[in-house]
């Protein structure tokens, strides 16, 4: 267990509609963030916060979009859904410093 | 662009055989680099990490990795791999040593151990 939460493991839902992904980062972690894993694709980078603020982007399409709230848990949207965006959504976050991020189970998306 | 390659897509070996999985990255500045393991229908977790020091870098289970400067590579090795060793192993390198989670990942190469 890596310490990070991330809700629901899965998600079914149609063309054209909304989700939301949430994820909870380690205790004391201020850095969190989004990747999205899938088969063509592989491993991408979407977005960092740090303690509320945008810190980075990645490839993350305008039709989605993430925040991190006061008590560092992060949500990221996913709108107009294609069947593109079937994937797996990682969240990850790390603490101040040369260490590693520690990644999240995911929430598999699946867009039909 | 800054980029991360994987030689190998899929590794088979049997048990007992040594293992040598290849990375290169595109940059030639600062790096951090990184190797995870995902094991099947689980997350991501580290296997080993160079920052700086020694290139040779030993992770946990029995992997370590050597860091090759004029070479750009990160190569994984394990002398002796095991059957719970298969999964998929990602390579991962963070640019310019910012935040540590701001990776670029390498496609993957998947183990698959032969018991």
């Amino acid at each position: 267990d890596s310490g990070v939460t991330q809700t629901p493991k899965h998600l079914i839902t149609a063309t054209g509609q909304r989700v939301t992904l949430r994820c909870s980062p380690r205790s004391g972690d201020l850095s969190v963030y989004w990747y999205q894993q899938s088969l063509d694709q592989g491993l991408q980078f979407l977005i960092q916060y740090y303690n509320g603020e945008e810190r980075a982007k990645g490839n993350i399409l305008e039709r989605f979009s993430a925040q991190q709230f006061p008590d560092l848990h992060s949500e990221l949207n996913l709108s107009s859904l294609e069947l593109g965006d079937s994937a797996l959504y990682f969240c990850a976050s790390s603490p101040e410093g040369n260490t590693e991020a520690f990644f999240g189970q995911g929430t598999r998306l699946t867009v039909v | 662009a800054q980029s991360v390659s994987q030689h190998n897509h899929h590794v088979i070996l049997s048990e007992a055989a040594s293992l040598e999985l290849g990375c290169n990255y595109s940059y030639g500045g600062t790096v951090n680099l990184f190797w995870y393991v995902q094991y099947p229908g689980q997350h991501l977790q580290l296997l080993l990490k160079y920052f700086s020091g020694d290139p040779l870098v030993k992770g946990i289970k029995g992997f370590e990795a050597e860091f090759i400067k004029s070479k750009f590579s990160f190569n994984l090795r394990k002398p002796s791999v095991q059957w719970s060793d298969t999964a998929e192993y990602f390579c991962a390198v963070n640019f310019h040593g910012g935040s540590q989670g701001n990776l670029i990942f390498g496609k993957g190469t998947k183990l698959s151990v032969k018991p």
